[in-house]
């Protein structure tokens, strides 16, 4: 069964700071990881997938990486933002391929 | 436009009523799902649907029936609601399965439910 733990599940920050959260899973054999935001009240907005076959992707200030054979994933945030402040959570593709295992999240708090 | 969205956003019922929380996508996408996030903000998947067929069933109660009407909707039934059903549910879609090469998931904004 697929376990997915992130790392720290709680974060301050001031801002300006980079910041680098960290996801592992336990079963290798995933189609692929993505990592989404959580603002409260609201659902989940993708940020970044990345493939089995990728090592990371990149998106303005955001950047994932991907190291499969030791399960685990990293999404680095440069130059933090009090808007930044949000819940991150990673996901990878189950077994099944049908559906995403998520980890708990990582609560993020950047202060001006 | 909004991508997918479900009503309602709030559902406070009583314990034994039965209720419904709708969830339609204007992305044109194949796969819908459910998902549930409980108290400790752990997100879990319950159904999965593609082209309107059940794909995945994991291991909700019987008390929890979807149905597809069409591609673009999946609505969420919930018989007999215990107290244990209070969460945040969320729809979401996708053009195909997770196992696609860049699929990502779109969700909607959620139904949080209350059981009292």
């Amino acid at each position: 069964k697929q376990e997915v733990t992130q790392i720290p599940a709680a974060l301050s920050v001031p801002e300006g700071e980079n910041l680098v959260l960290n996801c592992s899973f336990t079963d290798s054999a995933i189609y692929n990881l993505q990592w989404f935001r959580q603002d409260p009240g609201k659902g989940l907005t993708s940020l970044l997938l990345i493939q089995s076959s990728q090592r990371e992707q990149t998106s303005g200030r955001l950047n994932a990486s991907l190291d499969k054979s030791s399960g685990r994933s990293t999404l680095y945030i440069a130059a933090s933002q009090p808007g930044d402040s949000a819940t991150y959570l990673c996901a990878v593709s189950s077994n099944s391929g049908y559906a995403l295992n998520f980890g708990k999240g990582t609560s993020l708090l950047v202060t001006p | 436009d909004t991508a997918v969205s479900q009503t309602p956003k709030y559902l406070v019922t009583q314990m034994g009523n039965d209720k419904s929380i709708k969830c339609e996508q204007n992305l044109g996408h194949d796969t819908m799902y459910w998902y549930k996030q409980d108290s400790k903000k752990f997100l879990k998947i319950m159904f999965s649907y593609n082209n309107k067929e059940l794909i995945i069933n994991e291991t909700v109660p019987n008390r929890f029936s979807p149905k597809s009407p069409d591609k673009a909707h999946l609505n969420l039934h919930i018989n007999s609601l215990e107290l244990g059903d209070s969460a945040v549910y969320f729809c979401a879609s996708s053009q195909d399965p997770p196992m696609g090469t860049n699929e990502k998931l779109f969700f909607g904004s959620g139904t949080q439910l209350s059981v009292l």
